[in-house]
């Protein structure tokens, strides 16, 4: 069973630059969530997706970060303009529709300087 | 909200010894889900161990158990026979329990960097 992907694995972008994350989620999965893993730190939850509908994105910076689960599937996270705070690693996860386990990717780590 | 607290930053076992890791959560709930994530230098957040808060028996997996005191709020992870590549990051997750379809995602602790010593 193929995994959760996530692509780049590595971004280094200048501050006020855009930058954008995708994200394959296990197939059947329909939760699909992103993280984010500032160094030194555990991950926090940035928004949930059931199906193509956002079920949670209470700690989004949404004047500044967008997310869109187009068909049920795929997921991109945007980020538009960067800070340099945004700096961290990227965690995308997958589960059934249960709650026992999430599966993640490998993540992306974004540097804006 | 939800809270998961380690206290120990950083913890140090000598190859095929036992060591364990803390953690403390606060929450409201009496139904949630408890979690031990590894994280090696790849970044992937790997499963270790899961314990359901109605369930009184603690989790094992093969080297790995925990204590779970429910009243005390804590969940401790004991790997037992240390091998060189249990050295990692470890998070300690909770999860709500299962709202149909509503938010559940994880909340972890900071993390505790495991370092196995030949």
């Amino acid at each position: 069973e193929a995994g959760v992907a996530q692509s780049p694995r590595y971004k280094i972008i200048e501050k006020r630059q855009s930058v954008a994350f995708w994200c394959n989620p296990i197939s059947g999965h329909a939760t699909l969530y992103w993280y984010q893993q500032i160094l030194g730190q555990g991950p926090k939850l940035l928004i949930q997706f059931q199906n193509n509908g956002v079920v949670d994105d209470s700690q989004l910076p949404k004047d500044r970060f967008s997310a869109e689960r187009l068909k049920g599937v795929d997921s991109t996270l945007k980020i538009q303009p960067a800070k340099l705070e945004d700096s961290a690693v990227y965690l995308c996860a997958s589960s059934l529709d249960s709650p026992t386990e999430a599966f993640f990717g490998q993540g992306t780590r974004l540097t804006v300087v | 909200a939800q809270t998961v607290t380690q206290s120990q930053p950083e913890m140090s076992v000598q190859e095929a010894e036992t060591v364990t890791l803390s953690c403390t959560y606060d929450t409201s709930e009496s139904d949630y889900y408890l979690f031990w994530y590894k994280q090696p230098p790849s970044r992937q957040m790997i499963l270790v161990i899961r314990q359901e808060a109605y369930k009184q028996q603690n989790a094992t997996e093969n080297r790995f158990s925990v204590n779970f005191q429910k009243a005390a709020k804590s969940f401790s992870l004991k790997i037992s026979d240390s091998q060189l590549g249990d050295a990692a990051m470890y998070f300690c997750a909770y999860r709500t329990s299962y709202s149909g379809g509503g938010a559940d995602g994880l909340t972890f602790g900071k993390g505790t960097h495991l370092i196995i010593q030949p």
